[in-house]
């Protein structure tokens, strides 16, 4: 299984553009990364999917280096909303489902 | 509409007993999981289950035993709660196994006393 690390914790100021990055050294060929947003007392919420090179939509960018060990999740100009949990997800086939330990942003106003 | 389902929301019980959680998706998806969630905020998968078929089955009690009737429900039965079962869990559907989009259900806070 591609095990995931990620920051803990990030803080950030209102208005600044976080990136959070998460590790995957054992990624497989056919496995994708996918980034989930969880705030408290509610299921994980999916927020963009990439398999390499450069993913964007309407809330984030999802940046991944060739040799796709790692993993950069990118939200331009943070608001005090989107203080949560991001988990980092790298799946692919049957028996490949493993969740980040996740990093809890704080957004600071 | 509601997409993912579960039932109930709050569960608070003694150990030893039995109990049951549901969950239903009316995405029409094919796959559908149980995630645990302990106090420490880790999510773990232990059953998906693919058009009614067990696909994974992570290391989890006997006593945990998912039960999908038609591909739209996944129940998960607990025997003899202990008290290392309390965690929040999820269900999730998506329209297949693997880098498939999960759709996750709000959670059932499971407290075992």
């Amino acid at each position: 299984l591609a095990k995931t690390t990620q920051p803990i914790s990030m803080d950030s100021y209102e208005g600044q553009e976080v990136n959070i990055t998460c590790s995957h050294n054992n990624i497989a060929t056919n496995d994708y990364i996918t980034w989930y947003q969880q705030f408290p007392s509610q299921g994980p919420r999916f927020i963009i999917q990439g398999y390499k090179t450069k993913v964007t939509n309407e809330v984030a960018s999802l940046f991944i280096p060739a040799d796709r060990k790692s993993s950069t999740l990118s939200l331009p100009r943070v608001s005090l909303s989107d203080t949560a949990v991001y988990y980092c997800l790298v799946s692919g086939g049957y028996q490949k489902v493993t969740f980040g330990t996740g990093t809890k942003l704080q957004v600071i106003p | 509409d509601t997409a993912v389902s579960q039932t109930p929301k709050y569960l608070v019980t003694q150990m030893g007993n039995d109990k049951s959680i549901k969950c239903e998706q009316n995405l029409g998806h094919d796959t559908m999981y149980w995630y645990k969630q302990d106090s420490k905020k880790f999510l773990k998968i232990m059953f998906s289950y693919n058009n009614k078929e067990l696909i994974i089955n992570e290391t989890v009690p006997n006593r945990f035993s998912p039960k999908s009737p038609d591909k739209a429900h996944l129940n998960l039965h607990i025997n003899s709660l202990e008290l290392g079962d309390s965690a929040v869990y999820f269900c999730a559907s998506s329209q297949a196994q693997g880098q498939e989009t999960q759709y996750f259900g709000p959670g059932t806070r499971l407290l075992v006393l």
